[in-house]
């Protein structure tokens, strides 16, 4: 039971570069999310998706792009790194409806922008 | 601003003792208070939830005490053991959606054998 997959688990990113981090559950949830934990700050909401087809801004979502592909696979883009985005990204997904608190999580992705 | 206030930062206690953490929050759209649990290196795992129309939640060691004219809420481990020590969040959300799952900054719990 895979649950929350998230890939890569560490980049190593050089300033205006780009990438994309990858997100896939197997729970067939409705919502996925993305956030971000930096030390002090807690987990921070980048993006979301309500359901397949939607997707809308978090708390902090500047220098990000969202792509839900299909109802398993949520990607999160950053078109132009910069060392401010070093952190720790978390995807997670529910099942929505009465169970939206309910949020099961990925292992992350370490990020550093150097 | 943030939603979601949370303390204290760090928590030491001895094994056996009890463990409080507590949260507070403004917006009264928030109908679920879910606490999480993060081991170093993991992602955020949902310990304990209670819902607003309850005043307490008890799962073995861990009870939620509510206090909904207040605002707040809180997080109580019993008998603390080295095993529980990690970094839990409190955080909220809507069930409609209408507001989405927030996260308090965390507490950091060590628990000293």
């Amino acid at each position: 039971n895979a649950g929350v997959t998230q890939t890569p688990k560490f980049q190593v990113l050089k300033t205006g570069q780009s990438m994309t981090l990858q997100c896939a559950q197997d729970m067939n949830h409705n919502s996925m999310y993305w956030y971000r934990q930096d030390p002090g700050m807690g987990l921070r909401l980048i993006y979301y998706s309500a359901s397949e087809g939607t997707t809308d801004k978090g708390e902090v979502p500047n220098g990000y792009n969202v792509s839900r592909l299909n109802k398993r696979e949520f990607s999160l883009r950053l078109e132009s790194a910069a060392p401010s985005q070093t952190s720790v990204y978390f995807c997670a997904s529910s099942a929505g409806g009465p169970y939206w608190g309910r949020a099961f999580f990925g292992q992350g992705t370490r990020l550093t922008v150097v | 601003q943030q939603q979601v206030k949370q303390s204290p930062q760090s928590l030491i206690v001895q094994k056996g003792g009890i463990s409080i953490i507590n949260c507070a929050y403004e917006n009264t759209a928030f109908d679920y208070f879910p606490w999480y649990q993060q081991f170093p290196g993991k992602g955020p795992a949902l310990l304990i939830a209670i819902r607003p129309d309850v005043s307490e939640k008890k799962e073995g060691r861990f009870t939620i005490s509510f206090n909904k004219s207040a605002k707040q809420f809180s997080l109580h481990i019993m008998d603390s053991q080295p095993g529980d020590s990690a970094t839990y969040f409190c955080a909220a959300v809507t069930q409609g959606g209408s507001e989405k799952l927030v996260f308090g900054k965390g507490t950091k719990l060590t628990v000293n054998p």
